[in-house]
Formats: structure tokens, sequence, C-alpha cells
């Protein structure tokens, strides 16, 4: 089984600051077969990039992800206040695992 | 547009059972393969149970292997997870969600029922 790590745990930050978000794989993620979601409290998680820098639809800009093998980023240039949450990466690569998580809080 | 609504949830005792629903429209549901993913009071996301499109191909996580059985009615638009022999590490809320054309991923997810196992 893949495990992926997520890290900082938590990224202290303010609105209009640029954020990026680990995401590292304990083996190659085939194909880059990574996925990355957004979840607040109370709400279920959404989609927001699929095939490790492919945004699902409706996703702003300011969202994108890059990396290969075994180190994928999440970055979002500039925080917006409804950006404050928790962010997910998933790999399909092999089975299914998901990260443990960042969460991203104002600073 | 599409909307996955989970019902079913509640309190349950060590040992028992309880099943899990989920009504989807806005879309073709005999088109897509479904999944169950759970979340334990403030952790990860965990993937339970995966069903293909037409019912025959299924797959479990370990951890719920031989207690858990997914299922889902095309005809209904409707989605399934029977679960027994509940222990106390079951407790989360419960999504389904809709895994993508385009790969194994999620791309709608419901919003969830709490299922509580406590004696």
């Amino acid at each position: 089984e893949i495990v992926l790590t997520q890290s900082p745990g938590t990224l202290s930050l303010s609105p209009g600051e640029r954020a990026t978000l680990s995401c590292r794989a304990s083996q190659s993620v085939r194909n880059s077969y990574l996925a990355w979601y957004q979840q607040k409290p109370g709400q279920a998680p959404r989609l927001l990039i699929y095939g490790a820098s492919s945004r699902a639809t409706g996703i702003p800009d300011r969202f994108s992800g890059s990396g290969s093998g075994t180190d994928f980023i999440l970055t979002i240039s500039r925080l917006e206040p409804e950006d404050f949450a928790v962010y997910y990466c998933q790999q399909y690569g092999s089975s299914l695992t998901f990260g443990g998580g960042t969460k991203v809080e104002i600073k | 547009q599409v909307q996955l609504v989970e019902s079913g949830g509640g309190l349950v005792k060590p040992g028992g059972s309880l099943r899990l629903s989920c009504a989807a429209s806005g879309f073709t549901f005999s088109d897509f393969y479904m999944s169950w993913i759970r979340q334990a009071p403030g952790k990860g996301l965990e993937w339970v149970s995966k069903i293909s499109s037409s019912g025959t191909t299924i797959y479990y996580a370990d951890s719920v292997k031989g207690r858990f059985t997914i299922s889902r009615d095309n005809a209904k638009n409707s989605l399934y997870l029977q679960m027994n022999s509940l222990r106390a590490e079951d407790t989360a809320v419960y999504y389904c969600a809709r895994e993508a054309i385009s790969g194994r991923f999620f791309d709608f997810w419901g919003q969830g029922t709490l299922v509580t196992v406590s004696s």
C-alpha cells in the first residue's frame, strides 16, 4: 500500500499569501495519478486537482498542482478567505489511499 | 446537477448492524463506479468500498472485509452499504462518492451520514 505523507500538518498564513502544500508518497505514484481535495468544517471534500496538475471543473486558477514520482505539490497562489480549510491528497495509481491532510489556517 | 444524499446513519451498539443508503440524481447512475469513504471524528479520509457500474465488481478495505457489503440498484439510482459486526472504530461520517470517468478519483461527494458505534 502506498502511504501518503502530507506536510506541514498546519500552515498558518494571511489572506493574499502563497500556500505551498506537500504530499510525499512512500513509492512512486504510477502515471502521476494523484488528486487533491479541499474540505471545510462540516462539509464533504471537494475535488480540486486530478492527474497531479489538472484542475477540476469550476476550480479557480489560483489553485495549481505539480509533481511526479513520489513528490507532489499543491500551490494556492494568493489565499482568499474561503481557502482556509483542510487539504487532502489521494493517490489512485495503486489501489487507493489518502494523505493525512494539511490544515491551512488564518494567521 | 449531480446530487448524492446519504441516509441511514445513527447510534448502534457494538456488534450491531446498520444499512446506509445513497440516493443519486442529476447523472446517469448506471454509468459510474461508486464508493463509500469514511472519516472518523477529527481524522482523515479512509476509503471503505467500491462497486463497479454494473455491480459485478466489488472491492473492500481490509478493515471492513467480511463485515460490510456494498451493493447498488441502478433502477432506483441507489447505492447501499450493509454494515454488520460494527465496532467502535467504525464510528465515522460515511460519504458516498462518485468515481470520475477519467480515473479513480472522486468528482462528487454526498454530505455524509454519521454512524456512531457505542454501548
